[in-house]
């Protein structure tokens, strides 16, 4: 089945770019979304279809798919943005349609 | 507004049952296909069940056979019927609406299977 893999923490400092990365078999040819969660709350969509940001999410959210690389990038990283992101696909080859990846804690510094 | 409420979640020994509910409000529900989505305290997020607009029903081979999963549109209303419980199932359970990606999610309710 489909994996997809993720750093298990990224830090970075208040002001500066935040990137995290989810690797898996050319999933360039996916269409990637990206959740927020922060503790003691459900996931929250902030990039759909590799790089489109739902209403209401901040521009300083972005994302970016090629080869077997998707990676979502958070500018001007705040104090608020510090949550758990995760990465998912829909896989048509395997029993699991969705696939998620395993989550990226961030911390802001 | 659009909500999903989950309910039903509980303390179950292993092999017994449980079922949950999803009441939706705010969209129109049989217009979209609905997914049930758990995670076990501080892990990642696993793909349950999905249930399209026409009553097609889809599972990862770790619930298939085990869990069924339901619509009533007239009442919108989402339920996940499980049986044959494991330690391995415990988690929150969301529901969550499926437009392309998960563009809503429930708050979730808490399944813990224990004896």
């Amino acid at each position: 089945s489909y994996v997809l893999t993720q750093p298990p923490s990224v830090s970075v400092a208040p002001g500066q770019t935040a990137t995290i990365t989810c690797g898996g078999n050319y999933i360039g040819s996916k269409n990637v979304h990206w959740y927020q969660q922060k503790p003691g709350q459900a996931p929250v969509l902030v990039v759909y279809n590799d790089s489109d940001r739902p209403s209401g999410i901040p521009e300083r959210f972005s994302g970016s798919n090629s080869g077997d690389t998707a990676t979502l990038i958070i500018s001007r990283v705040e104090a608020g943005d510090e949550a758990d992101y995760h990465c998912q696909v829909w896989d048509y080859n395997s029993d699991r349609l969705v696939v998620f990846g395993g989550g990226t804690k961030l911390t802001v510094l | 507004e659009v909500q999903l409420v989950e309910s039903g979640g509980d303390l179950v020994q292993p092999g017994g049952s449980l079922r949950l509910s999803c009441a939706a409000s705010g969209f129109t529900f049989n217009n979209y296909d609905m997914h049930w989505v758990r995670q076990v305290p501080g892990k990642g997020l696993e793909w349950v069940s999905a249930i399209g607009i026409r009553g097609d029903t889809y599972y990862p081979d770790s619930v298939k056979g085990r869990f069924t999963v339901s619509r009533e549109n007239v009442k919108k209303s989402l339920v996940l019927q499980m049986n044959s419980l494991r330690a391995g199932d415990t988690a929150v359970y969301y529901c969550a609406r499926w437009a392309g990606s998960y563009d809503k999610w429930g708050q979730g309710t808490l399944v813990t299977v224990s004896s």
